[in-house]
């Protein structure tokens, strides 16, 4: 049983550039939620999606955006990336939206 | 304002004995906590979690305590293994309201180091 997948599972990209990194829930889930974890630091939740909508949003700008497809799955885009948009970016996924909260190996990004 | 926290950035033990992880949380209202373990080069792993209406859970090897009086939570593992060396973050549910979302709040984690 495959738990939560996530792809690329590393990424370079410069400022100003546009970047899309996709995630996989485990089977059986159907909520993606995405967190960004910078250095040393605990996960910041930036948004959940559920039944293809976005249901609840973080302190994130709108360059973060995000899709759910039918199939559960689901994509994280950043526009106009900053130096400080480096970081780990996890997803996890749930059944349900309160439900415990399974993580992938996450994406770690770099802006140059 | 949102704020979860441990009380220790490291915690370094000998192999065997038991570790002890504490975490001070903000929001008197929440009602359910949980404990992640995230090795390096790896996402979060669930370990235990609690709701506010339990003081005490037991899992294999580790124990959650809730004292909701002083908001505190602790992670407590038996007989610690080298395996258990990673670092470990409390986490809480935000409300809204008085509703629980999908929001989880995270400290900043304690790093546990193993002693051989």
């Amino acid at each position: 049983d495959a738990g939560v997948t996530q792809s690329p599972t590393h990424l370079i990209k410069t400022r100003g550039q546009q970047v899309t990194l996709r995630c996989s829930p485990k089977s059986g889930h159907d909520t993606v939620s995405w967190y960004q974890q910078a250095l040393g630091q605990g996960p910041q939740f930036i948004f959940q999606y559920y039944e293809e909508e976005e249901r609840q949003r973080g302190n994130f700008p709108d360059r973060f955006s995000g899709h759910q497809f039918p199939n559960y799955s689901s994509e994280l885009n950043v526009n106009a990336l900053l130096l400080g948009d480096s970081a780990l970016y996890l997803c996890a996924s749930s059944q349900g939206r309160v439900s415990p909260l399974h993580f992938g190996n996450g994406t770690r990004l770099t802006v140059t | 304002g949102e704020s979860v926290g441990l009380h220790l950035p490291t915690l370094s033990v000998q192999e065997g004995d038991n570790s002890i992880i504490n975490c001070a949380y903000s929001n008197s209202a929440s009602d359910y906590f949980i404990w992640y373990k995230q090795e390096s080069g790896k996402g979060p792993q669930f370990i235990i979690d609690i709701r506010s209406n339990m003081d005490k859970r037991q899992g294999q090897r580790v124990t959650v305590l809730l004292n909701k009086t002083v908001k505190h939570l602790s992670l407590q593992i038996a007989a610690t293994q080298p395996g258990d060396s990673a670092v470990y973050f409390c986490a809480e549910k935000a409300l809204q309201g008085s509703s629980n979302t999908g929001k989880l709040i995270f400290g900043q984690g304690t790093t546990l180091q193993v002693k051989p």
